[in-house]
Parts: C-alpha cells; structure tokens; sequence
C-alpha cells in the first residue's frame, strides 16, 4: 500500500524568511510525487511534481521541492515567504504500474501554513 | 475555457434525501474522480472514471453512485443520505486514461452538509 504523512499540521514563518513544508511517503516502487495548495472555499491547485530525473524540482509561485530518495521525502520549500502564500498545502503520491497504468492518486492530510507579516 | 466545474456549491439535506451533485469539464479530460475532504484527513477518493461509459470505486465508494455517459460530465449521486456525508466533496479531471504523473485540476467544491 502506498501512504503519505505530513507530520506538521500547522507551520508558521516570518514573512521573507525561508519556509518549509515535510511531506514523507511509503511505497512500493518509484513515485510519483507532487504538491497542491489549496486557498479558503477553493478548489486544489497544483504547485509541482517529481517524475524522474532531477531531484530538484521547481513549480508555480516560487515553490521547489526536493525528492530524497534515501530519505523517502520530499518536502516543498520556498527561499522567501509571502502574507499570500498562506494556505493549505497537501502532499501526494501516485505508483506507475508495470502495464503503464498507475495506482490511484493518495494524500497527506494537509499542513496549514501560515504566513506572519 | 471554464476548467472543473461543480453544481451546487453549497446543499444541506435531511438524512434520507438523494441528489446528484454535478461536475464538468471542458479540457477533453479522460481520467474524472471525485473526493470528499474531511478536517485532518487529506482527500479520500470516492469514484473515478476512465473514459465514458467506464467507473470504478475508490477508497470510500459506498453511499455514492456515479455514471459517465460523456467525456466531460461526471455526476455523483447519493442515494440516501446519511450524516456521515457531511463533507465537502471535490471534483478533478487529468489528461490520459490511466493518469500517470499527470496532475489533476480540482473543480471548486461542494459544501454539503446533511442534518
């Protein structure tokens, strides 16, 4: 079975400094992985993903994140905070199956950021 | 191009009652599913569909019924609703039939509460 946590339900940061939010996964196999924000009495949006290749990865509105495969992590990092960025960040994760198709998309439970001006 | 759509945004039942919450999209999207969001526990995966006239269950399928006569319509109905559906219930759509690292875009919810 594959599974996501997100130890952190809350975060908060200083506007302008650096932000850190932890994603960890359990799988069977190579994930793939990605981030999705959602703002209040909105819909999910996504920020990034991990396929392959380059464990940095770089998404919308100045996120990044990071895959560590020894670690099974990959936690989403922004070098400046903004008031704006506050929201409601999920996790997920998804396995390629050998025919090509994949498991189901399965998410964290979500950590609230929370940016202080 | 308006994306995921979703009708209502916000329903309140009585225990009993059935309705259809719908959900559309215009991005030739084969890959549609629905979620139901609860405080503290992410999104759980109700159905999902594959192409037209194709659905399957997700992890939390019981309560719900779906159909997919089109590409781009996906309804959820539920049959009998029971205070345990109180949730708010979020639709996506991917390119592709099997998804792969493709991500999914999120209609803007359903608030539904049921007393």
């Amino acid at each position: 079975a594959q599974s996501v946590a997100q130890p952190e339900d809350q975060v908060n940061v200083a506007e302008g400094n650096p932000l850190t939010v932890k994603c960890t996964y359990s799988v069977s196999g190579n994930p793939y992985l990605f981030w999705y924000v959602q703002y209040p009495n909105r819909g999910l949006q996504f920020l990034l993903k991990y396929i392959t290749g380059d464990n940095l990865v770089k998404g919308s509105y100045g996120f990044e994140a990071e895959f560590n495969k020894s670690q099974t992590s990959f936690h989403l990092k922004k070098p400046s905070a903004l008031v704006s960025d506050s929201a409601l960040y999920f996790c997920a994760v998804r396995v390629p199956t050998l025919s090509g198709s994949a498991r189901q998309l399965t998410f964290g439970s979500g950590t609230q950021l929370t940016v202080l001006p | 191009n308006a994306g995921v759509t979703q009708t209502p945004k916000f329903q309140v039942l009585k225990t009993g009652q059935s309705m259809t919450l719908q959900c559309a999209q215009d991005m030739n999207h084969e890959y549609m599913s629905w979620y139901r969001q609860d405080p503290g526990m992410g999104l759980r995966l109700i159905h999902y569909s594959v192409g037209a006239g194709i659905t399957d269950q997700g992890e939390v399928p019981n309560g719900y019924n779906v159909s997919r006569s089109t590409t781009e319509d996906f309804p959820l109905r539920l049959l009998s609703a029971a205070p345990s559906q109180t949730s708010v219930y979020f639709c996506a759509s991917s390119y592709g039939r099997w998804q792969g690292p493709h991500e999914q875009y999120f209609g803007p919810g359903t608030r539904l509460t049921v007393t």
